[in-house]
Order: C-alpha cells, then structure tokens, then sequence
C-alpha cells in the first residue's frame, strides 16, 4: 500500500533557528500534500495545501512566511519552521493524495509525525 | 464553514459488547466522510470511507444526510479496537475536516 516518510520524528531546537521536517511518498507520486499541526489532547488542524510545482496555500491564521511549503518534485514536501519558538512546539503531520488516481486509489496516506520541541 | 463534531472525547466499554463512536458534521456541499483511526505510537491510518460503504475490521459507518451523521459502529468490541478515532469531512480543494478524536477503551 501507499506509504508516506516523515522526518525526523523528534527534533529538539533552539529558539530563533529553523527546522526543515521532510515528507517522502515512497511509492507513489504526491500531486498533493497536507501539513497539520496537532497540539496534546486536540485535533488535527490543516496549515497549508500544496500541490506539486505550485505555491503552497494556507489557512487562515498560518503565517506563510513563518511555515515555509516547498513541493518541488511528486515525491517531497518540505516544512521549515524559520525563526522557531517556543510557542511553535508542536506534533507536525503531513499527509499526501494522489489526486490524478482519484480518491479510490489511494485516499489520504499519513506521515508518522514530526514531534518539535522549541527551548 | 465546515465543522465536524464528535461529541465523546472518552469511550469505554467492555470486550463483546457494542460500540458506537458518534460524528456529526456541518457542511453545505455534498460529503465525503471518512474515518481513521491511530493506534498507539502509530500514524494515522484509513478505517473507512463512506463512498466505499466498506466494512473494515467489523466497523461499518452509514452517512446519514438527514442527520448529518456518520456514526461508526461495531456489533463486538474486541481489545485490539481501543485507539484513537477521528471523523473527518473532505472540503473544497480535497482538503480534510477533522473532528476532536474519540478516544476508545476495549476493557477485558
């Protein structure tokens, strides 16, 4: 089945660095990736859509320039949290659809998760 | 806009007994409805979707437009269930709606 690789699974960083979490579709291509982002005890809240080639969308409230989206190629996206703080910790999650295969390929496919601890 | 709500935040019953996790949405378009599931220090997996009107693990959900529900549903609960169930609700631009998770206990 559609497998989706996230890394790093943890990352611990310093305030005011950046951090790039990786999001791979390993056999299948991604026309489309989610990033959420998911606090203790919550749900998931979608941040931003992208779609291969294209610039991200985001959400409302989702600072773009502070969420950087880059999907450059069918198999990758990638999330940099620039200039990261404490505030910023949280569970990351992408998720990727193969949208010209249509839902019933695939569906969603969820990565395992990115755990950003910001000190 | 488009909610989704699962009103129990907690669920526990006993093994061999029904279950119903509830999910309402709100939504003006036509649904598409799914359920995932997370199991312990796994990643989020596809349980269902309504457009399939599959049974996965004996889990079966019907949408039901009148009530705006897709209530998840299994005649026997067993152990390996308990996890965490999240209702979502796909939106313009294929983009998913979650609900605030339920989390299911399967007692002994």
């Amino acid at each position: 089945g559609a497998v989706v690789s996230q890394h790093p699974s943890r990352v611990i960083c310093k305030s005011g660095t950046s951090v790039k979490i990786e999001c791979r579709s390993l056999d299948f291509q991604a026309t489309t990736m989610f990033w959420y982002r998911q606090f203790p005890k919550q749900s998931l809240m979608l941040m931003a859509t992208s779609n291969e080639g294209s610039k991200a969308t985001y959400e409302q409230g989702v600072e773009k320039d502070k969420f950087l989206i880059n999907h450059a190629s069918l198999t990758l996206s990638t999330l940099t949290v620039t200039s990261a703080h404490p505030e910023d910790s949280s569970f990351y999650i992408c998720s990727a659809i193969d949208l010209l295969r249509g839902l019933s390929f695939n569906g969603y496919t969820f990565g395992s998760g990115t755990r950003l601890t910001v000190v | 806009a488009q909610r989704v709500t699962q009103p129990e935040k907690l669920l526990s019953v006993f093994k061999g007994a029904p279950v119903e996790l509830k999910c309402n949405y709100s939504y003006s378009g036509s649904p598409e409805l799914f359920w995932y599931v997370q199991y312990s220090r796994q990643r989020l997996q596809l349980l269902l979707r309504h457009i399939s009107r599959e049974s996965i693990k004996g889990f079966t959900a019907d949408l039901n437009k009148g009530e705006t529900s897709f209530h998840l549903k299994k005649p026997f609960a067993q152990e390996e269930d308990s996890a965490m169930y999240y209702c979502a609700l796909e939106t313009s631009g294929s983009r998913l709606t979650f609900g605030e998770g339920t989390q299911l206990t399967v007692n002994p």
